[in-house]
């Protein structure tokens, strides 16, 4: 069955640092894979996804993402971050053939002045 | 367009009760679902629709039933409320299989059953 971890319940950075959200899952053939964001009181926004091809995806908000699959990842990545970046971020898998996605438990991003 | 609307924003049950939460959308899309999301638990998916006429239960449907009249549309009803249906109710709407999962979720429903 499919499955996605987010190991990091919640993650503390100082404005200007570096991210990285871990994300890992289990599928067993070629995953269709999502970052969503949440900010308080909202709803989820698409950051990025990733089908095929490059392994580097790009997404909005200056995020980006890279599939690693001998470690069966998709690591949340910003090299910056702004204090707007303060939200709850879930991985997200594409479960079969079907428009079903599994998500993970997200993890919560607080960010620091 | 309006994207995906969701109402009521906040609704207070008591135990017992039965309400409909209501979803919709205007981009034509065929593939329409319910979440909820619980703290520690992610998002969880209750029920979903490929099409009108064509409803299926996700991980966690009992106590929740669905229908599917119009593409438009999927209220989700809750027949006799629990407290352990206190929750914050997603709806998601995509494209059909050829939309690459891409989904679009609506701004929720803060449920509370006392």
């Amino acid at each position: 069955a499919q499955s996605v971890t987010q190991p990091d319940i919640h993650i503390t950075v100082s404005e200007g640092a570096s991210l990285e959200l871990r994300c890992n899952y289990s599928y067993g053939a070629t995953p269709y894979l999502f970052w969503y964001v949440q900010s308080p009181g909202q709803g989820l926004q698409l950051l990025l996804k990733y089908f095929s091809g490059d392994t580097l995806v790009q997404g909005i908000k200056g995020f980006e993402a890279e599939f690693k699959r001998s470690q069966s990842s998709f690591n949340l990545r910003k090299p910056s971050v702004h204090w707007s970046d303060a939200a709850e971020y879930f991985c997200a898998v594409g479960a079969g053939n079907t428009d079903k996605l599994i998500f993970g438990t997200g993890t919560r991003l607080q960010v620091f002045p | 367009n309006a994207g995906v609307t969701q109402t009521p924003k906040f609704q207070v049950l008591k135990t017992g009760q039965s309400m409909t939460l209501q979803c919709a959308q205007d981009m034509n899309h065929e593939y329409m679902s319910w979440y909820r999301q619980d703290p520690g638990m992610g998002l969880r998916l209750i029920h979903y629709s490929v099409g009108a006429g064509i409803t299926d239960q996700g991980e966690v449907p009992n106590g929740y039933n669905v229908s599917r009249s119009t593409t438009e549309d999927f209220p989700l009803r809750l027949l006799s409320a629990a407290p352990s249906q206190t929750s914050v109710y997603f709806c998601a709407s995509s494209y059909s299989l050829e939309s690459n999962y891409e989904q679009y979720f609506g701004p929720g429903t803060r449920l509370t059953v006392t």
